[in-house]
């Protein structure tokens, strides 16, 4: 059963260029949520997602940022407009049910490079 | 908003010492879960706490819950080159989400 999977591992992009990362849950796992981290910091939440659903985004930024979970297919987290401040980790984590029953698995991340 | 804490944020120590880490917070909650992060690498789940006063061991790793469930510590004895890593406390907020604090690195010498 593989874990979570995340890609591209690795991402460079120019400043005003597009960003898309994409992240499949484990299998079965309805449930997904995308972080941020910046060097040796904690994970900052971004967006909490329930197949076709957005639940929560009170952690994405107003403009630029667009997440969506098909109903086929990966988990997407769009960055318009990049800009060298976006560079960061990004983590994708999948659960069965909602966090504050289950477990959350992560995967590897997407490291974005904004030139 | 809730928030945690963690201290220190930066750990150094040699082989064979202990530490604690802490995790706190001004707000109630259900739950608290550790993590540990290896560079390059998502962050793993160490344990998940949910009784307030509750104790969890893992081998040298010993997890307390506060018994007003809004703390946690992180102890481990006798730490070892392996253990090096970034140790993350997270907390289920009130809407549901998980929350972190901003991480403790940990650096065990030889």
């Amino acid at each position: 059963n593989a874990g979570v999977m995340q890609n591209p591992r690795h991402l460079v992009r120019r400043r005003g260029q597009e960003a898309r990362l994409r992240c499949s849950p484990m299998k079965g796992h309805s449930h997904v949520y995308w972080y941020r981290q910046l060097p040796e910091e904690g994970l900052k939440f971004m967006v909490y997602l329930q197949k076709e659903n957005i639940i929560d985004e009170s952690g994405m930024p107003k403009e630029r940022f667009s997440a969506e979970f098909p109903k086929e297919g990966p988990s997407i987290l769009r960055i318009q407009q990049v800009v060298r401040g976006d560079s960061a980790a990004y983590f994708c984590a999948s659960s069965l049910s909602p966090a504050y029953t289950g477990e959350l698995f992560f995967g590897e991340g997407s490291r974005l490079t904004v030139l | 908003t809730q928030l945690l804490e963690q201290s220190p944020q930066f750990l150094s120590i040699q082989e064979g010492e202990n530490l604690t880490v802490y995790c706190n917070s001004s707000s109630v909650f259900s739950s608290l879960q550790w993590y540990r992060q290896e560079p390059g690498e998502g962050p793993v789940l160490l344990v998940t706490v949910v009784t307030g006063g509750e104790v969890k061991k893992l081998k040298r790793l010993t997890f307390q819950f506060g018994d007003a469930r809004k703390d946690s510590s992180l102890h481990i004895t006798a730490a070892q080159p392996g253990d090096t890593g970034l140790y993350l406390c997270a907390g289920t907020s009130n809407t549901g989400k998980l929350i972190f604090g901003q991480g403790t690195t940990l650096q065990v010498k030889p």
